[in-house]
């Protein structure tokens, strides 16, 4: 089947600017969670989202958003990006919540910040 | 969220086996250990859990201390495919835990 699917791979915006970037998950899971990793930082929990709610929300700034579609599609926007924002963004569903069932990663969105 | 402390790499040889340790000193009863892996230029795979008992499958064996404390990921046989960044997290059932994985252990594997 069909794994975990991000777009666009690779994308460069200036400061200032916003991005939204999408992931589809594998058919049938309702659960999409997103990550955030820098060589700096390691791999650091966004948020999380379940039957279309937010279940759960990691340490970032409000600029960071999502949504999750009734198909389970989700999507998270940065706005007012800043260079720290630089990262490799991925995404991961889960068939029951991300607590309690197996991820399935992406292969991530490369944002570049100039 | 209970944290785990893992060291920043470890150096292995092709076909010997291999010990990745994770210390959780503050793990709750109802904390499970999960290990993934994440190779070069690929998201991160799951590798196994485990809550109290050791546990095997065809990737790794998952041996936890008694105390819950700390556990080790062992690769029986390291292959140069097994080259990655290793992640030991807590996850509980439960509650919302926020699910970071830290920087893990990377592995190099020589011939």
């Amino acid at each position: 089947k069909a794994g975990v699917t991000q777009t666009p791979r690779y994308l460069i915006k200036t400061r200032g600017q916003q991005v939204t970037l999408s992931c589809s998950p594998i058919s049938g899971h309702r659960s999409v969670s997103w990550y955030q990793q820098t060589p700096g930082q390691g791999l650091q929990f966004l948020f999380e989202y379940f039957s279309e709610t937010q279940r759960n929300k990691g340490n970032f700034p409000g600029r960071f958003s999502g949504r999750q579609f009734s198909n389970s599609r989700s999507e998270m926007n940065v706005s007012t990006l800043e260079l720290g924002d630089s990262a490799l963004y991925l995404c991961a569903s889960s068939l029951v919540t991300a607590n309690t069932g197996e991820l399935f990663f992406g292969e991530g969105s490369r944002l570049t910040v100039l | 969220d209970a944290k785990t402390t893992q060291p920043n790499s470890m150096e292995s040889n092709e076909e010997e086996p291999v010990h990745l340790p994770c210390n959780h000193s503050t793990i709750s009863g109802t904390d499970y250990i999960h290990w993934y892996r994440q190779l070069p230029s690929q998201g991160p795979e799951y590798v196994i859990h485990g809550l109290t008992s050791n546990v095997n499958n065809r990737m790794a064996s998952l041996a936890i201390a008694e105390d819950r404390k700390s556990s080790t990921l062992i690769l029986h046989r390291a292959t140069l495919r097994d080259a990655a960044v290793y992640y030991c997290i807590l996850r509980n059932n439960s509650g919302y835990s926020t699910l970071t994985f830290g920087k893990g252990t990377m592995l190099l594997v020589s011939p």
